[in-house]
């Protein structure tokens, strides 16, 4: 069964340093996003994207944040300048249509840890 | 924001139907009833949607009120594998995130 894959699965960094979280979304979505878990909370929207450009972002994604599709396959969430608060599980999410029958396959996750 | 309403946990035994309610009392007439559950340290996982109908798939049943104003998820046999956090979320037309509340942590017990 076609799977969305996160890499990396861990990623420590400074505070301050960039950093980019990869998808792969299964291969015939066309419609991506970004969700963000904060240890103990709610899974939280972040992005999403259709067609080269942002759909819709919440007022997490300020502009320290960036999506990219940069090939046929990968999707990515890059941190400009990382913050403490940044540290959270990072899930990727893909779906093949949207509507209110959607249905959105997500990744593992990436757990990212900002020291 | 979630627009629906659900229980912090509840439990369960093994082999146990179990039934996770949800509160949507504002939903509109074009809003999907959708569930999706998250696993212990996995990424949220869709377990079914439906609109007036009841539903049924692989993985559990929906059962939505006549006047859609809440919805049942039924899993007709828990498994512990079934341990999970468990979210009722409605969708509309056009853009589409996913809007998590807090959900129902199913505790399920050999």
């Amino acid at each position: 069964e076609p799977e969305v894959t996160q890499t990396p699965s861990h990623q420590v960094t400074q505070m301050g340093q960039e950093v980019i979280l990869r998808c792969v979304p299964i291969s015939n979505h066309l419609y991506f996003y970004w969700y963000r878990q904060i240890l103990g909370q709610k899974v939280e929207f972040l992005v999403s994207f259709y067609n080269n450009e942002i759909s819709e972002k919440s007022e997490i994604f300020d502009d320290q944040f960036s999506v990219e599709r940069p090939d046929g396959s990968n999707f990515t969430l890059k941190i400009r300048s990382t913050k403490l608060e940044d540290s959270a599980m990072y899930f990727c999410a893909s779906s093949d249509w949207q509507g209110a029958r959607e249905t959105q396959y997500f990744g593992p996750g990436t757990r990212l840890l900002v020291l | 924001d979630a627009k629906t309403t659900q229980p912090n946990s509840m439990e369960s035994n093994e082999e146990e139907p179990v039934h996770l309610p949800c509160n949507h009392s504002t939903i509109s007439g074009t809003d999907y009833i959708h569930w999706y559950r998250q696993l212990p340290s996995q990424g949220p996982e869709y377990v079914i949607h439906g609109l007036t109908s009841n539903v049924n798939n692989r993985m559990a049943s929906l059962a939505i009120a006549e006047d859609r104003k809440s919805s049942t998820l039924i899993l007709h046999r828990a498994t512990l594998r079934d341990a999970a956090v468990y979210y009722c979320i409605l969708l509309t037309g056009g853009y589409n995130k996913l809007i998590f509340g807090a959900g129902t942590r199913l505790a399920v017990h050999p």
